[in-house]
């Protein structure tokens, strides 16, 4: 198995610039979670999918960012304007939905997002 | 107060020693515990699960305490490659599928 894929791996971006994260979850999970770390904050979950449609997202910070996820296999997470503060780097994690230990979650390599 | 709280050390220890990381959590409903690993610039994998009555996988135990609300990480006999950030993991959403993530312990061990 693949694992879960993100891309890209790294983004470089200047502030105002729309940014557009990828993540293609395990083929067969039914949840879908991003999340954004820095040193500062941790691990915060922004926004997560059970059978692609959006359950919570009350950790997304503001309007500026979005997220979608149109079949199973793929979604995306927008941010747009990007800002400075938006730097960190943003995982995806896909599991399987139900009683432990189904529901471990496996995270992507990450996309490390830094805008000037 | 924050779902899920560790103390973010760090714990620099000797090869061979052992080590204990605590975890407290807040919403007494929560259903599943968790431990991962993060390696530096990597991203977080499965360490254990916790179940009720205590686990252990090889140097590693984990155990819940359900009354006082805390986990804790029992590292055996530490070797160099123990040497990441632990974070503490807990399902407690209402649709029993979010997790809150401990903003980790770090933990060197030193040759």
């Amino acid at each position: 198995d693949a694992g879960v894929i993100q891309s890209p791996r790294h983004e470089v971006t200047e502030m105002g610039q729309e940014v557009t994260l990828r993540c293609k979850p395990i083929s067969g999970h039914n949840s879908l979670f991003w999340y954004r770390q820095t040193m500062m904050r941790g691990l915060e979950l922004l926004i997560y999918f059970n059978n692609n449609v959006p359950i919570d997202d009350s950790g997304m910070p503001e309007d500026r960012f979005s997220a979608k996820m149109p079949n199973a296999s793929f979604s995306t997470l927008k941010i747009q304007p990007s800002e400075p503060r938006d730097s960190a780097v943003y995982f995806c994690a896909s599991s399987l939905a139900g009683g432990p230990p189904a529901n471990e979650q496996f995270f992507g390599p990450g996309t490390r997002l830094t805008v000037l | 107060r924050k779902e899920v709280e560790q103390d973010p050390g760090p714990f620099n220890v000797p090869e061979g020693a052992t080590v204990a990381f605590n975890c407290t959590y807040s919403n007494s409903a929560s259903q599943s515990f968790f431990w991962y690993r993060q390696d530096c610039r990597k991203e977080p994998k499965l360490l254990m699960s916790v179940y009720s009555s205590g686990n252990e996988d090889g140097r590693f135990t984990a155990q819940l305490n359900r009354a006082s609300q805390y986990i804790s990480l029992l590292i055996r006999d530490s070797k160099l490659s123990d040497s990441a950030t632990y974070l503490c993991v807990v399902n407690s959403g209402r649709t029993g599928n979010q997790f809150y993530f401990g903003t980790g312990t770090s933990l060197t061990v030193i040759p």
